[in-house]
């Protein structure tokens, strides 16, 4: 399955490093979403665009700063981490204007910050 | 406000049927959709429902009723590798809100 894909699988971290999560999808959608998993949580949502802009921050720290270069492309900027932020960070994307909006999930950054 | 419950864990014997149920309370509803995720992989769609009433794909069906805000994903003729979580979602006004899922365990 390559209809969503993310870079890096796994990324290792300090609390003092700057890194950058991408996202690309080769489905045609229009909206992109991220989304956090800690351990035996629900997914989170962090951030949603649509048509290129943000559309929706769940009072997500500044220190995540999501961007989106194109409608295919959505970034996720991390600086200054902390040891609880280290999760799975998914990117998702649908179609909004298709009866369901099926979102569609990348593999998954599995984050470790130190 | 918004709660999912669902059962956390449930076990099941290859070959078996098993029924996932789902509660809900949201801000709006415009449809449910199961999801299933292997551990440490991501989630896959699995059904979508936005009417009352029962979807069968194969070996999955999923039931909605939105009056009682209930749901239910059952799996037929369990196979080990449907061992994975399950998740409920909602989609409330503009988004979709997970539950924690439930863990299935397939046992010979």
């Amino acid at each position: 399955e390559t209809g969503v894909t993310q870079t890096p699988r796994h990324l290792v971290m300090g609390m003092t490093n700057k890194k950058s999560l991408k996202c690309e999808q080769h489905l045609g959608h229009n909206a992109m979403y991220w989304y956090k998993q800690s351990a035996k949580k629900p997914l989170e949502l962090m951030f949603v665009y649509s048509l290129e802009e943000r559309v929706e921050n769940n009072s997500v720290p500044s220190r995540f700063s999501p961007e989106c270069p194109n409608s295919s492309l959505l970034n996720l900027h991390l600086h200054a981490l902390q040891p609880e932020d280290s999760a799975l960070y998914l990117c998702a994307s649908s179609q909004e204007d298709l009866a369901g909006e099926t979102q569609y999930f990348g593999p998954g950054t599995r984050l470790l910050v130190l | 406000g918004q709660n999912i419950d669902q059962p956390t864990e449930m076990t099941a014997t290859e070959g078996a049927i098993v029924q996932i149920n789902c509660t809900y309370q949201t801000s709006g509803f415009n449809g449910l959709f199961w999801y299933q995720q292997h551990a440490g992989e991501a989630p896959t769609f699995l059904s979508y429902n936005v009417l009352d009433g029962l979807e069968e794909k194969g070996r999955f069906s999923s039931f909605l009723s939105r009056s009682k805000g209930y749901s239910y994903l059952l799996l037929k003729e369990l196979q080990m590798k449907d061992s994975a979580s399950y998740l409920c979602a909602p989609r409330g006004y503009n988004k979709l809100i997970f539950g924690a899922g439930t863990r299935l365990a397939v046992h010979p």
